[in-house]
């Protein structure tokens, strides 16, 4: 079984500033996916960036970007320029071979400060 | 395109009823899969359907039951309700399969009283 850890509770981070979210992950799957994904108070699950394990290359998306080291079973999320609007529940995912099961970390909650 | 649409959005309900909650996926998206987040037990797997068959399923009790219908709406239900069945049920569509995303809805916040 997978398991995925996020030890950040808890984040805060200036407007315009980069801040960094720590994930960790346990499989034996040599191929898989994992997602970040962010909860606003408005509760809706909004997909932030995904990463394909047999990909070298890190993801990228727009302010967002991860840095995954397969070999070390991370997989940080790195916001630049903060907005206020990134301020939500941030959980990492992994997704199981098949693609039928999503398996969460506990969430780190962002706050972003003017 | 429309997204993933669940109903209702809220429920109250008292120990020991049962409950239906729907969920209609994104167009074309065949797999519908669901969660339960609850602050202490954080988001859990619930089951899996594609193409009307249970293709996997997590560690809840038998209480907690879906379906899927032939135009790839499901349903989950739980029969004789818990306290602890308190919880935001989160539906995900999907495609199917490990390349494609998992798009959620905005869930239905379920209140066992």
């Amino acid at each position: 079984a997978q398991t995925v850890t996020q030890s950040q509770p808890e984040m805060s981070v200036q407007e315009a500033e980069t801040v960094t979210l720590s994930c960790t992950y346990d499989t034996s799957e040599s191929n898989y996916y994992l997602f970040w994904y962010k909860q606003p108070p408005s509760r809706q699950m909004i997909l932030v960036i995904r990463q394909e394990a047999y990909k070298q290359q890190n993801a990228t998306e727009n302010r967002f970007s991860v840095n995954f080291q397969k070999a070390a079973k991370s997989f940080s999320l790195k916001i630049s320029d903060s907005q206020l609007g990134d301020t939500a529940m941030y959980f990492c995912a992994f997704m199981n071979p098949d693609g039928s099961r999503l398996t969460f970390g506990e969430g780190t909650q962002l706050t972003v400060n003017p | 395109k429309a997204g993933v649409t669940q109903t209702p959005r809220y429920l109250i309900k008292t120990r020991g009823q049962q409950v239906t909650l729907s969920c209609s996926p994104i167009s074309g998206h065949r797999s519908v899969s669901w969660y339960q987040q609850t602050p202490g037990q954080g988001l859990q797997f619930l089951f899996e359907y594609f193409s009307e068959t249970q293709r996997n399923k997590g560690n809840f009790p038998g209480r907690f039951s879906g379906r899927q219908f032939s135009n790839s709406r499901s349903e989950m239900n739980v029969s004789t309700l818990e306290l602890g069945d308190s919880a935001l049920y989160l539906c995900a569509s999907s495609y199917s399969g490990p390349k494609n995303i998992q798009y959620f809805g905005a869930g239905t916040r379920l209140s066992v009283l």
